[in-house]
């Protein structure tokens, strides 16, 4: 089953441009997490975000945690071709370690 | 590290055939993951073990789909007979133990069951 829903689907943007990408989600969750996947590729681990947590830094991304609202996003700032990507958040549900992942954003960035 | 590898990358049977695709996670890693991926679905998991033990296997699809961890390095997933709607791109992950979170991806296999 999936948990995470992204928006938008689709996102288009110039190189050097901000890209956000939104997840919502429906259960209360105790960490959750942004991948990205190459064409082609599996699945890459970018960032980790616990509920009790609001806002994380990694290099030129930022995420936000909303648990108020069951609201995520991530920002890749100055954008490169190479981030060209679908980008999935992944959230458990306070037990185990299952992963629930959403449907992926797919971004393009274009030189 | 060479990382979760999977094997075949690339499958082509015919409807019918047993396929079984293969894995070796990250070593010390304690948790297996099998994924499926389409683009009607997204990603859905099929099944997990911890400590070379199936621990839910809710996700398969059907009783077609088996799989097996013999070892800690080693896991199987077949399908048998096969059938064209099993055409996807099938993930193994593993992690760490069962309270770690990340969880490290294979390259993947995708199959065409023609």
């Amino acid at each position: 089953s999936q948990q995470g829903e992204e928006d938008p689907q689709a996102l288009s943007i110039q190189e050097g441009e901000n890209a956000t990408m939104n997840c919502s989600y429906k259960t209360s969750i105790n960490n959750l997490q942004w991948y990205r996947q190459n064409s082609g590729r599996g699945l890459v681990h970018l960032i980790l975000i616990r509920s009790n947590e609001r806002e994380k830094h990694s290099g030129r991304l930022r995420v936000t945690l909303d648990t108020s609202k069951k609201s995520s996003s991530l920002l890749i700032t100055a954008s490169r071709a190479a981030d060209t990507a679908s980008y999935f958040c992944a959230t458990d549900e306070n037990t185990g370690n299952l992963l629930y992942f959403g449907t992926g954003t797919s971004l393009t960035v274009i030189p | 590290d060479a990382g979760v590898i999977q094997s075949p990358r690339h499958e082509v049977t015919e409807m019918g055939q047993e396929v079984t695709l293969r894995c070796k996670p990250i070593s010390g890693h304690n948790s297996l993951f099998w994924y499926r991926q389409t683009m009607m679905r997204g990603l859905e998991l099929l099944i997990y073990f911890n400590n070379n033990v199936p621990i839910d296997d809710s996700g398969m699809p059907e009783d077609r789909f088996s799989a097996k961890m013999p070892n800690a390095s080693f896991s199987t997933l077949k399908i048998q007979p096969s059938e064209p709607r099993d055409s996807a791109v099938y993930f193994c992950a593993s992690s760490e133990d069962y309270d770690t979170d990340t969880q490290y991806f294979g390259p993947g296999t995708r199959l065409t069951v023609l």
